[in-house]
């Protein structure tokens, strides 16, 4: 079935350093949505990437969808200690679907 | 405007105990899904729901677990009979409408811790 991958699974920065996290299907997805959960909360909706090579920022944060629809990456530029958390990237089963399939996360922890 | 509600917030059950989980969906929201989350890891989709019907109970064990969405009231996640590796987050989620599209809002969760 379907796979979602995502790398690093943990990243630790000093507070004001920029960090990435990419995420990789094994199929091609119609669109990919981008969560952020903070420790011991509930997964909250970031974006959702629809076309190919889309690119949305929202204020420090810049949303990347790949050529192929397979790979997308979330980066931070100057992280703040409010960006603690994980963040999850999801893509539907199949096109159609509503089933998510999760990305298991990265952790991002940051030294104030 | 409420958000997707999930009681109880947490929950200790001993083995071979019933757990029952709460979900009121967004208003409006006529779709809902459930999620496991075992520590340290992502979410693993269980069940889609709308109104009465269940749509895709694929990630859902065949045994001890069910899940409905009645006409009037909220989805209801049932593990019967509980064993320690149930122990998870529980989270739903809601949607407006079905659609490749449609952005689902999740819920606070249930912790359930099984002894």
């Amino acid at each position: 079935g379907q796979q979602v991958m995502q790398i690093p699974q943990y990243q630790h920065v000093q507070e004001g350093e920029d960090f990435t996290t990419y995420c990789n299907s094994s199929t091609t997805l119609s669109n990919i949505q981008w969560y952020k959960q903070r420790p011991g909360g509930h997964p909250v909706f970031l974006i959702q990437l629809v076309k190919s090579g889309e690119v949305k920022k929202q204020k420090r944060l810049t949303f990347q969808f790949g050529e192929a629809k397979k790979n997308s990456s979330l980066h931070i530029t100057a992280t703040q200690t409010t960006d603690v958390g994980t963040y999850f990237c999801a893509g539907p089963e199949f096109q159609g679907a509503q089933k998510l399939v999760f990305g298991q996360g990265t952790r991002l922890t940051i030294n104030p | 405007n409420a958000g997707v509600m999930q009681n109880p917030r947490h929950l200790v059950r001993r083995r071979g105990q019933e757990a029952r989980l709460r979900c009121s969906p967004m208003k409006g929201h006529s779709h809902v899904y459930w999620y496991r989350q075992l520590p340290e890891e992502g979410l693993k989709f269980m069940v889609y729901l709308q109104k009465e019907n269940i749509i895709d109970e694929s990630g859902m064990p065949k045994e001890r677990f069910s899940a409905e969405f009645p006409k009037e009231g909220p989805s209801i996640l049932r593990i019967q009979q509980v064993v320690r590796g149930d122990s998870a987050a529980y989270f739903c989620a809601s949607s407006l409408r079905w659609g490749r599209q449609e952005t689902q809002y999740f819920g606070p969760g249930t912790r359930l811790l099984v002894l």
